[in-house]
């Protein structure tokens, strides 16, 4: 069955660096890749999309990359801050599949 | 323009009982579907509802099950609830075409005691 791996449980950052999460999944082709960002006690919320047929997105300071060579797609925050700290989720689909989450990184970032 | 709403956000119910959670999705959202949360298993699929037909179901037992009227707004259901219930069920709708994101619901808190 198909498995989706986020790098690490916690990550902690300093205040101005660029946070990197990662995505890994296996026995999955998806169509697109969704990052979403979750605060305790809240529903997730939607941050980007990216199609298999893409290599890049950006938005703002957020950039996510897809390989669909390497089944990982890489989750960039740049100039973090505190405000930026929260858990993110990876999720997967192909088209008219439901969507299956990673296990979500929690990240801190430290004044 | 309104959010996904959830009520009641928080329950608390006793083994055996039975449970029901509705879901209102943002306006012109005709796909809805049913997450369960937990610190252990993380973000799990119940199903997922589109124009008030069951379009895909997750792993979980007959116990769960949902509808959706023809307003778009959908219910859960939990009959014989369980210890292992307890968790954050959350619900999101999604507009209509490929490629959109979710717009999820803050949840409902279900304890079972």
């Amino acid at each position: 069955s198909q498995k989706i791996e986020q790098n690490s449980e916690a990550l902690n950052i300093q205040e101005g660096k660029t946070a990197t999460l990662t995505c890994n999944y296996t026995n999955y082709s998806p169509a697109y890749l969704q990052w979403y960002r979750q605060d305790p006690g809240r529903g997730p919320v939607f941050l980007l999309l990216i199609r298999e047929n893409e290599k890049e997105k950006r938005k703002e300071r957020l950039k996510v990359t897809f390989d669909t060579t390497l089944k990982q797609s890489l989750f960039h925050i740049t100039a973090s801050q505190p405000a930026d700290s929260a858990t993110y989720l990876c999720a997967l689909t192909r088209y008219g599949q439901n969507f299956v989450f990673g296990p979500g990184t929690r990240l801190s970032v430290l004044p | 323009k309104a959010g996904v709403t959830q009520t009641p956000r928080y329950l608390i119910k006793t083994r055996g009982q039975q449970v029901t959670l509705s879901c209102s999705p943002i306006s012109g959202h005709r796909s809805v579907s049913w997450y369960q949360q937990t610190p252990g298993q993380g973000l799990q699929f119940l199903f997922e509802y589109f124009s008030e037909t069951q379009r895909n179901k997750g792993n979980f037992p007959g116990r769960f099950s949902g509808r959706q009227f023809s307003n778009s707004r959908s219910e859960m259901n939990v009959s014989t609830l369980e210890l292992g219930d307890s968790a954050l069920y959350l619900c999101a709708s999604r507009a209509p075409g490929q490629g959109t994101g979710y717009t999820f619901g803050s949840g409902t808190r279900l304890t079972v005691v």
